[in-house]
């Protein structure tokens, strides 16, 4: 069965402490792996796409790695403002359909 | 990217009404939209996939006769719940699928809060 885990499940840090979100894959196979922000209240806002094992990507303070079993999300001195819930899925071949992880919420602290 | 747009944003309604949901595309036409449903800290969970001209698709477990969807146009999709009870209470989001070249990213739209009294 195809699924997708995030882990940890809540994360709080200290503005400038940097940090790793993890989300583990198990797929029949894999067209592409997508991380989301998600704010209270609104709809997952899109940060990245990875297609293939050593595929990276960044976007100010975050940087998404990608290998054939997981996923990385790390944050780089974040500040108050990235706190949110980051979510990953995974697009499997052959389907449109994503999975969705659980999610990961993070507080950074002033 | 590709901007969505919902409506309502957040609608209370009586137990056995009916609420309809917009989604619209706003900057490209979309043949296919996707409806979530996600619960408070919970993930979002895929309902359907509706597609322009055509019945839409169903996830397993999700009734077809009371989650109504609706894609007439390239730009707008609806999705009507009938009958609401209490336990369709929810946060409704939508999403449409950038297809083409390397990538098939869906954007989401802002969500609507549906609350049945």
């Amino acid at each position: 069965e195809d699924q997708v885990t995030q882990s940890p499940e809540a994360l709080r840090l200290q503005e400038g402490e940097s940090s790793s979100l993890n989300c583990s894959y198990t797929v029949s196979g894999l067209r592409g792996l997508f991380w989301y922000r998600q704010d209270p209240g609104k709809g997952p806002e899109f940060l990245f796409t990875l297609y293939s094992a050593g595929e990276e990507k960044e976007k100010e303070r975050l940087k998404a790695t990608l290998t054939k079993k997981e996923s990385f999300l790390h944050i780089t001195a974040p500040k108050p403002e990235d706190s949110a819930t980051y979510l990953c899925a995974v697009q499997v071949s052959g389907t449109y359909k994503y999975i969705f992880g659980t999610g990961t919420r993070l507080k950074v602290l002033a | 990217g590709a901007v969505v747009s919902q409506h309502p944003s957040r609608v209370i309604c009586k137990s056995g009404t009916s609420v309809k949901i917009e989604c619209r595309s706003l900057d490209f036409q979309a043949t296919t939209m996707f409806w979530y449903r996600q619960f408070p800290k919970q993930s979002l969970m895929l309902m359907a996939t509706s597609n322009e001209g055509s019945k839409a698709t169903y996830e397993q477990g999700v009734e077809k006769d009371k989650f109504l969807i609706n894609h007439a146009s390239l730009t707008l999709s609806t999705l009507t719940v009938t009958s609401a009870h209490p336990e369709d209470s929810s946060f409704y989001i939508c999403s449409v699928n950038l297809a083409g070249g390397p990538q098939e990213t869906q954007y989401f739209g802002p969500g609507t809060r549906l609350l049945v009294l």
